[in-house]
């Protein structure tokens, strides 16, 4: 199957400083992916959705001057946590679908993030 | 509003076999979703439905109802491996994924 990847795979940074996570569709373009956030023992939460040549779309009560999304082609989103702090710690998943109709979707292996 | 609904956790013995439930509730509809987690993994894609029926997959089988908004996973010959937690997801008329929070599947010897 299709592969994406992330990168980094985990980061620990200090309170205040910024972050970028890069997700990559290695063999297929993808023209949207999906950024989510997931919490310990939680299901995923969709954060946004990122769309090559675009602006993303933030769901409801996602900060979009704090998670900045860039769909810089088609192979590459980056979503970059601004100041980040301690309750931004998490599991950060991108996918990207394939398929008529998105009935494909490829995960990323996820980043962990920690603040201090 | 958009729900999904799947039991919390669930406990099975090594060689039987298993049926995780979920129900949904979508604005529209364009598929029924299974992914496979382990613990500090991302998800693994292990089925899709989008007509009613059953389809086989190996030792995995998906059902969908779409009448009843219902769905399960079915796993045979339970392995330990297969410990983890299964998430049922549902794709609405935009195309996005509404998430289940997970069955969390204890496997013991």
């Amino acid at each position: 199957g299709a592969v994406v990847s992330q990168h980094p795979s985990w980061v620990i940074c200090k309170s205040g400083t910024s972050v970028k996570i890069e997700c990559r569709s290695l063999d297929f373009q993808a023209t949207t992916m999906f950024w989510y956030r997931q919490f310990p023992k939680q299901s995923l939460m969709l954060m946004a959705t990122s769309n090559e040549g675009s602006k993303a779309t933030y769901e409801q009560g996602v900060e979009k001057d704090k998670f900045l999304i860039n769909h810089a082609s088609l192979t590459l989103s980056t979503l970059t946590v601004t100041s980040a702090h301690p309750e931004d710690s998490s599991f950060y998943i991108c996918s990207a679908p394939m398929g008529r109709d998105y009935n494909e979707q490829f995960f990323g292996p996820g980043t962990r993030l920690t603040v201090l | 509003g958009q729900n999904i609904d799947q039991p919390t956790e669930m406990t099975a013995t090594e060689g039987a076999i298993v049926q995780i439930n979920c129900t949904y509730q979508t604005s529209g509809f364009n598929g029924l979703f299974w992914y496979q987690q382990h613990a500090g993994e991302a998800p693994t894609f292990l089925s899709y439905n989008v007509l009613d029926g059953l389809e086989e997959k190996g030792r995995f089988s998906s059902f969908l109802s779409r009448s009843k908004g219902y769905s399960y996973l079915l796993l045979k010959e339970l392995q330990m491996k297969d410990s983890a937690s299964y998430l049922c997801a549902a794709m609405d008329s935009n195309y996005q994924l509404i998430w289940g929070a997970g069955t969390k599947l204890i496997i013991k010897p």
